[in-house]
């Protein structure tokens, strides 16, 4: 079974940095592009990063370039987000999500059930 | 960056009857077009992907159709568990874009 489980969220002040990751499992992972999705409270989705399967392209949506920075682990099957100068408006569930299919960009077939980070003072 | 706009913001509809729900993009996405059901405090959930083709164990009362520009998810006969936010999401280009949603909710 394909799992996604995020960790690393949580209350942080503005300015202030944190790093999410993501444990993958049930899959070879070193085959697959992931991504960081983020929703903001009662808001829509909105893509952050994508990563390709060796690392060898990597995406951010300008809102979040140059401040986080995606990574990833094929060894231990984990996905990463460092963020950097946070903002209010970065606070939200930020979700993990597998490439659909070997070719990007596409779809997200699976998804973790998210992580939620807080930035206030 | 492309804009997807989804319509109606929200839908009423009693169980048992159809839903159809509206997905436009500010330029053309082709067939790279995915539907995403989200209820609340969970992920999402991949429904189409190609526009019109669905993902693994979902029903087939679950329909896109659509290229181009103009997108529709069609749910023939709602059932209790259809009750949700839906998503749109294109993938032809970056940044990858989403629409703002539609709910669909018990009339």
């Amino acid at each position: 079974e394909v799992q996604l489980v995020e960790s690393g969220g949580g209350l942080v002040k503005p300015g202030g940095s944190l790093r999410l990751s993501c444990a993958a499992s049930g899959f070879t992972f070193s085959s697959y592009s992931v991504n960081w999705v983020r929703q903001a409270p009662g808001k829509s989705l909105e893509w952050v990063s994508s990563i390709s399967s060796s690392s060898r392209y990597i995406y951010y949506a300008d809102s979040v370039k140059g401040r986080f920075t995606i990574s990833r682990d094929n060894a231990k099957n984990s996905l990463y987000l460092q963020m950097n100068s946070l903002r209010a408006e970065d606070t939200a569930v930020y979700y993990c999500a597998r490439d659909h299919l070997s070719v990007g960009p596409t779809d997200f077939d699976y998804w973790g059930q998210g992580t939620l980070v807080t930035v206030s003072s | 960056e492309i804009v997807m706009t989804q319509s109606p913001a929200t839908l009423s509809v009693s169980p048992g009857e159809r839903a159809t729900l509206s997905c436009r993009a500010s330029q053309s996405v082709s067939s790279n077009l995915a539907w995403y059901q989200q209820k609340p405090g969970q992920a999402p959930r991949l429904l189409i992907y190609g526009a019109s083709t669905r993902a693994t164990d979902i029903p087939a009362r679950f329909s896109g159709s659509g290229s181009g520009t103009e997108f529709t998810l069609t749910i023939s006969s709602l059932q209790s568990e259809d009750f949700a936010f839906y998503y749109c999401h294109q993938y032809n280009n970056w940044p990858l874009t989403f629409g703002g949603g539609t709910k669909v909710e018990i009339k």
